[in-house]
């Protein structure tokens, strides 16, 4: 099994859609949650945080169910330059450092 | 915010030379860098982690040998490609833990490497 899974994509959708990116897990240990987005050829770039409560950060929403090792993020609103690849990412366990990253899901958002 | 700088951004070399890149924390002090490789459409795997000061730990499957890094201050980690080959041609990315933060904050990624091995 994958340690970090996502449906790769490509989500196509038009602009001022709702979109939703799934992401299992499979390290139970694993305590700290990020998700990442990654421009074509670019290097990835902290989108946000996942807390266990879920947070909010704009039209952004991250929510984290420890129980079944599942991470997702919602966005609201889709803006032609939310087009790129969203990277989830998990830590490798308590107090670790090393970051494991998923394969990512590309998005689309169309005119 | 914190900076990581990458140096150079792209490198085209001959097959059998040696290629280094380095990796800044231009604002912050790191005890600890992470390599990491992208093949296209495939995710970032780390390679190794750079610690200042000490040997670096190397993931299973990375050649040690073959990915010299040195980590000498607590602002710059390098890694060189040794007798590059095509087959090294990647896209190759540092991040940098600032030294005062929890582990669960996120990395700060250099802008990459982009490796191309004629």
């Amino acid at each position: 099994r994958k340690e970090v899974e996502q449906d790769p994509g490509p989500f196509n959708v038009p602009e001022g859609a709702t979109v939703a990116f799934n992401c299992t897990y499979s390290n139970s240990a694993s305590q700290s949650f990020f998700w990442y987005r990654q421009d074509c050829r670019k290097e990835p770039k902290l989108l946000m945080s996942v807390y266990s409560s879920g947070n909010e950060d704009g039209r952004f929403t991250a929510q984290l169910n420890r129980a079944s090792q599942y991470i997702s993020l919602l966005i609201r609103d889709s803006k032609l330059s939310d087009s790129a690849t969203y990277l989830c990412v998990v830590n490798s366990g308590a107090g670790s450092y090393q970051l494991t990253f998923g394969k990512g899901t590309k998005l689309s958002v169309i005119p | 915010g914190a900076v990581v700088s990458q140096h150079p951004s792209r490198v085209i070399c001959k097959s059998g030379t040696s290629v280094k890149i380095e990796c800044r924390s231009l604002d912050f002090q790191a005890t600890t860098m992470f390599w990491y490789r992208q093949f296209p459409k495939k995710s970032l795997m780390l390679m190794a982690t750079s610690n200042e000061g000490s040997k670096a730990t190397y993931e299973q499957g990375v050649e040690k040998d073959k990915f010299l890094i040195n980590h000498a201050s607590l602002t710059l980690s390098t890694l060189t490609v040794t007798s590059a080959h095509p087959e090294d041609s990647s896209f190759y990315i540092c991040s940098a833990r600032d030294v005062q933060a929890s582990y669960n904050s996120p990395l700060h990624f250099g802008n990459g490497t982009r490796l191309t091995v004629t």
